[in-house]
């Protein structure tokens, strides 16, 4: 099965410019992940979709950040203006609603560096 | 409020031998416990899970321990390998299909 496909793999802005990621998560899966990972640190959830309503956003900066899922399938995540410690890997991850573990597939990530 | 802790930044094991990663958490509403592995320029990938109705499972060379009166989770890798040099990130969760808490990650390195 393929996997959860990102683009770009790499990005560098200046300040106060604006990025957008795209992510395709694996076919089937319903919940579809925005983590973000600044080195040195564990990745950190950013919003969360169940189809294509979100489940939650609490931990995202709804000013500078936003992110759409559209049909349930693909999704983007938009930061605009970038700021200087936004510089990060963007981890898109996926899964089956189901019992269980709750197992993320994660794709290679986004990395962004704000200059 | 960092609620998953791993202490340790580094890990260096000589390959055959044991590497135990440690993990710690506060929140005591978290009921299930996962690590990933992460190798450079790639995701993270999912390595073992634990529901805190065990206190142990296993899974060929990896065994992850919990202790829930100690808030404490561990995993045990026997013996290692030196493919088995990454990332390793302790993650948490209240219930399943709910969000994932991740610790800041140990990087193992085994040595041939």
């Amino acid at each position: 099965e393929a996997g959860v496909a990102q683009s770009p793999r790499y990005k560098i802005i200046e300040k106060r410019q604006s990025v957008a990621f795209w992510c395709n998560p694996i076919s089937g899966h319903a919940t579809l992940y925005w983590y973000q990972q600044i080195l040195g640190q564990g990745p950190k959830l950013l919003i969360q979709f169940q189809n294509n309503g979100v489940v939650d956003d609490s931990q995202l900066p709804k000013d500078r950040f936003s992110a759409e899922r559209l049909k349930g399938v693909d999704s983007t995540l938009k930061i605009q203006p970038a700021k200087l410690e936004d510089s990060a890997v963007y981890l898109c991850a996926s899964s089956t609603r189901g019992l269980g573990a709750n197992v993320l597939t994660f794709g290679a990530g986004s990395r962004l560096t704000v200059l | 409020d960092q609620q998953v802790k791993q202490n340790s930044p580094s890990l260096s094991v000589q390959e055959g031998r044991i590497s135990i990663l440690n993990c710690d958490y506060t929140n005591s509403m978290f009921d299930y416990f996962l690590w990933y592995k992460k190798y450079p320029a790639e995701g993270p990938t999912f390595l073992i899970s634990i529901s805190s109705i065990k206190d142990k499972n296993e899974d060929g060379r990896f065994t992850v321990f919990l202790n829930k009166s100690a808030k404490h989770l561990s995993l045990h890798i026997v013996p290692s390998q030196p493919g088995d040099s990454a990332v390793y990130f302790c993650a948490a969760s209240r219930t399943s299909g709910s969000r994932l808490t991740f610790g800041e990650g140990t990087q193992l390195t085994v040595n041939p």
